[in-house]
């Protein structure tokens, strides 16, 4: 499946600041989740992901965490650098299943 | 590792030709593949999903003579656009998963396909 928006978020912050990126997915069924960051003119990158029967993860400087009660997933990303602008996409799929369904993206931005 | 390559990175033709893009599985044998469409500040959305050695899987609205998929190998799957039209031009992202792994998808770096 896919999922397609027409327009994109934007989260702007300062160089330091600590950013949050927010997603709502779309099946309550589904029970492995991963965060992309897309640069411009690239593909996306892996950057983290949490299985359902955790609900915080953390990597280097990036926490994700998952409630499941209200199907949302956030990505925290700590001392936001200027190299960490891009568009940010969570996608949602169940384990052993090989297709992802991918959120709208949020567009991160980080003035120096 | 999990290099994934996709080839080329910008491609202009003009209308009515037909265009290949390759994607290759460099360090790791690729089970599936996937094709993805993705217009300007937008999400991905899937085109179709191949398994090697099978037929495509097109997602609704994707047409499969339009959108020629092959997947022969275990590294290598390529998109033919067939008779390109301006409105087939967008950004193209192939990705690959492994048997062992089949939730975790590699993406390529993308294909722009601009049609004149």
């Amino acid at each position: 499946g896919e999922s397609v928006g027409l327009h994109l978020p934007t989260l702007s912050v300062q160089e330091g600041d600590n950013s949050i990126i927010n997603c709502a997915y779309s099946n309550s069924a589904s029970d492995y989740f991963i965060w992309y960051k897309q640069e411009s003119g690239k593909g996306p990158q892996f950057i983290i992901d949490i299985r359902s029967n955790m609900d915080k993860r953390q990597g280097q400087r990036v926490t994700v965490l998952l409630n499941k009660t209200v199907k949302h997933l956030s990505l925290q990303i700590a001392a936001t650098q200027p190299g960490d602008s891009a568009v940010y996409f969570c996608a949602e799929t169940l384990s052993g299943y090989s297709t992802l369904t991918f959120g709208k993206g949020t567009m991160l931005l980080v003035s120096p | 590792g999990a290099v994934v390559s996709q080839h080329p990175s910008w491609v202009i033709c003009k209308s009515g030709t037909s265009v290949k893009i390759e994607c290759r599985s460099l360090d790791f044998q690729a089970t599936t593949m996937f094709w993805y469409r993705q217009f300007p500040k937008q999400s991905l959305m899937l085109m179709a999903t191949s398994n090697e050695g099978s037929k495509a899987t097109y997602e609704q609205g994707v047409e499969k003579d339009k959108f020629l998929i092959n997947h022969a190998s275990l590294t290598l799957s390529t998109l033919t656009v067939t008779s390109a039209h301006p409105e087939d031009s967008s950004f193209y992202i192939c990705s690959a998963s492994q048997a062992l792994a089949k939730n975790i998808q590699y993406f390529g770096a993308g294909t722009r396909l601009s049609v004149l």
